[in-house]
């Protein structure tokens, strides 16, 4: 069963805009983590926030972690074309990930 | 550079076929996954191990098998493959199961159709 679901489905923007992706989980976790996955690649791994985290950056990226209401969100600032991709957010607990469906990012030119 | 490669990128398979799918990895990691990305499912996991010697089912094995006799490959068999398994397939390794925090690492996947 899906731990992370991830909202919206799909996200157009205009190049230089943010770009907000939300993710809520069900169960306690150990850490959260986001990857991006490029059209036909595998997932790379982007950032990870602990669970007694509330925000971490790093470089563009901005995540924050609300453990009271099960989500997290990842912020992309300044968004550039090279962005579009798809953006999964991960529960860890015990040493396993468990995966949402993923998020579409389109960034326009 | 250390990496993780499947093999083959592409296959074209027919039911009730064993088809095998190989994933290596030269980064000495223990931990050791394997994922399959559907349309409208996401990432679900199939199998993973620990270590030599190790192996768990996932979210979604029936029909999966994996053995681990070294530390850098953990091939997944279909044992007799069925169109329902038409998909793509990620291998991912992590370096430690001790270690809290750990992040994947992904290989590019494997297309495999059954036919």
């Amino acid at each position: 069963s899906q731990q992370g679901e991830e909202d919206p489905q799909a996200l157009s923007i205009q190049e230089g805009e943010n770009a907000t992706m939300n993710c809520s989980y069900k169960t306690s976790i150990n850490n959260l983590q986001w990857y991006r996955q490029n059209s036909g690649r595998g997932l790379v791994h982007l950032i990870l926030i602990r669970s007694n985290e509330r925000e971490k950056h790093s470089g563009r990226l901005r995540v924050t972690l609300d453990t009271s209401k099960k989500s997290s969100s990842l912020l992309i600032t300044a968004s550039r074309a090279a962005d579009t991709a798809s953006y999964f957010c991960a529960t860890d607990k015990r040493n396993k990930l468990t995966f949402g469906k993923g998020i579409t990012l389109s960034v326009r030119p | 550079d250390a990496e993780i490669t499947q093999s083959p990128r592409h296959k074209i398979t027919e039911t009730g076929r064993q088809v095998t799918l190989a994933c290596h990895q030269t980064w000495n990691h223990n931990n050791m996954f394997w994922y399959r990305q559907d349309l409208g499912h996401g990432l679900r996991l199939i199998h993973y191990s620990y270590g030599v010697h190790d192996t768990n089912k996932g979210e979604v094995s029936d029909g999966y098998s994996v053995s681990r006799s070294n530390t850098e490959d953990l091939p997944l068999t279909l044992e007799s493959a069925a169109s329902s398994q038409t998909s793509v397939y990620f291998c991912a390794s992590s370096e430690s199961l001790t270690g809290s925090d750990e992040k994947l690492f992904f290989g590019s996947g494997t297309q495999l159709s059954v036919l």
